[in-house]
């Protein structure tokens, strides 16, 4: 079974401050795929970037960045230089293997942190 | 660029009344998924399909039904709506990505539907 962990409820940053949001995992499978998902008060839920178990270098999708570090099994998401439209609730979500097991297909998430950037 | 279209926005439900979410896509993406958030809680996976006839229960499927008749289409069917399925519903699309293993392909969300069972 695969697990998601964000330790982090709730979290106050400045403007223009970067930012860690954590996310812990575990899992059995051998290969397996981490994303983050932004949600907006709105309520819709925006990908952000993905990390590969077997990618060596970490990701980055504009000022989003992800820390892997896969002996700790972390996938934690820093964003930089944080704007007031940076606040939401953000998700981290696991997919597993797919090989001829198409359950490892669905996404398991996390609870999610809030995020409030403050000016 | 419709992507995951989810029809209702919003509804609100009577105890033991029927009803079913509709989820469309247009991006002939294999797999499609139905998920329901609580309030302050992530997502989690009621159904999901990997193609059109081929459906299989998530972690919370009690109460729930689904069908896949065509490649853009995955309805959520509610029987008997209870005061615990209050929630909102999420659907989603995926492509298949590499079939010998971990697919990079992130999921496409709807915007949700908003259900309240009274």
């Amino acid at each position: 079974a695969q697990k998601i962990t964000q330790t982090q409820p709730g979290m106050f940053v400045q403007e223009k401050e970067a930012v860690t949001l954590d996310c812990t995992y575990d899992t059995s499978d051998q290969s397996y795929g981490l994303f983050w998902y932004k949600q907006p008060s709105s309520g819709e839920m925006i990908f952000l970037i993905y990390q590969g178990s077997y990618d060596e270098q970490n990701a980055t999708e504009g000022r989003y960045s992800l820390n892997f570090q896969k002996a700790r099994k972390s996938a934690n998401l820093v964003i930089s230089a944080s704007q007031l439209g940076d606040s939401a609730m953000y998700f981290c979500a696991m997919r597993g293997s797919v090989g001829s097991n198409f359950g490892n297909e669905k996404l398991t998430f996390g609870t999610g942190t809030r995020l409030t950037i403050i000016p | 660029n419709a992507g995951v279209t989810q029809t209702p926005k919003f509804r609100i439900l009577k105890i033991g009344q029927s009803m079913t979410l509709q989820c469309a896509q247009d991006m002939n993406h294999n797999y499609m998924y139905w998920y329901r958030q609580d309030p302050g809680m992530g997502l989690k996976l009621i159904y999901y399909s990997v193609g059109a006839g081929i459906t299989d229960k998530g972690e919370v499927p009690n109460g729930y039904n689904v069908s896949r008749s065509t490649t853009e289409d995955f309805p959520l069917r509610l029987e008997l709506a209870a005061p615990s399925q209050t929630s909102v519903y999420f659907c989603a699309s995926s492509s298949t990505g590499s079939p010998l293993g971990y697919s990079n392909q992130p999921q496409h969300f709807g915007d949700g539907t908003r259900l309240s069972i009274l």
